[in-house]
């Protein structure tokens, strides 16, 4: 089976842009959780969701958010960037809520 | 704060020696998973273990789990180069749809 994949991998904006992220999950997984992760804050919890459905959701601004199409795919948009947001951006994938997940390789995004 | 923390922070070992990593979490959980995180890539999964079990074993890893103590361990035997990488445990709580969290990792580095 194919893995996580990502895209894009890598990506420069600057302050005020938005970003949209996407993420496939492994085939079969319904749950599709994403992770902030930076050199200061370790791993952090965005959002994750199962059925199209958010189930949780970490403590973020409301400038991020996410969502799930009915074929598991995922995506999450940043919008109004500030410096702070660069990071790597983990999305994983499980068979279900609570599950062993999947990581793809990241997005690492950069804000200018 | 996150419901994992790891410990140590960082680790130095050379190739041959085991390297013993704990984490402790704060809630009951449900299950504990261990994973590996090569430099600035997505992390993978090395071990599940449920609340219900003491210790699993795969390969050269052993991961012990003590909810008594809200601990778990993971020990990597026979250490080689290609085992440095940051170790990250992550918890799920013992609720239906709780999140995972992750604690802030463990660098391990193992000399040639």
């Amino acid at each position: 089976k194919a893995g996580v994949t990502q895209t894009p991998r890598y990506l420069i904006k600057t302050r005020g842009q938005q970003v949209t992220l996407s993420c496939s999950p492994i085939s079969g997984h319904r749950s599709v959780s994403w992770y902030q992760q930076t050199p200061g804050q370790g791993l952090q919890f965005l959002f994750e969701y199962f059925s199209e459905t958010q189930r949780n959701k970490g403590n973020f601004p409301g400038r991020f958010s996410g969502r799930q199409f009915s074929n598991s795919r995922s995506e999450m948009n940043v919008s109004t960037l500030e410096l702070g947001d660069s990071a790597l951006y983990l999305c994983a994938s499980s068979l279900a809520l609570q599950e062993t997940q999947y990581f793809g390789p990241g997005t690492r995004l950069l804000v200018l | 704060s996150q419901q994992g923390e790891e410990d140590p922070q960082a680790l130095s070992i050379q190739e041959g020696e085991n390297a013993t990593m704990n984490c402790s979490y704060k809630t009951s959980i449900n299950n504990l998973q261990w994973y590996r995180q090569n430099s600035g890539r997505g992390l993978v999964h090395l071990i599940l273990i449920r609340s219900n079990e003491r210790e699993k074993h795969s390969g050269r890893l052993r991961v012990t789990l003590d909810t008594s103590k809200k601990s778990s361990s993971l020990l990597i035997t026979a250490s080689r180069a290609a085992d440095t990488a940051s170790y990250f445990c992550a918890t799920s709580p013992n609720t239906n749809a709780g999140k995972s969290t992750f604690g802030d990792g463990t660098t391990l580095t193992v000399k040639p």
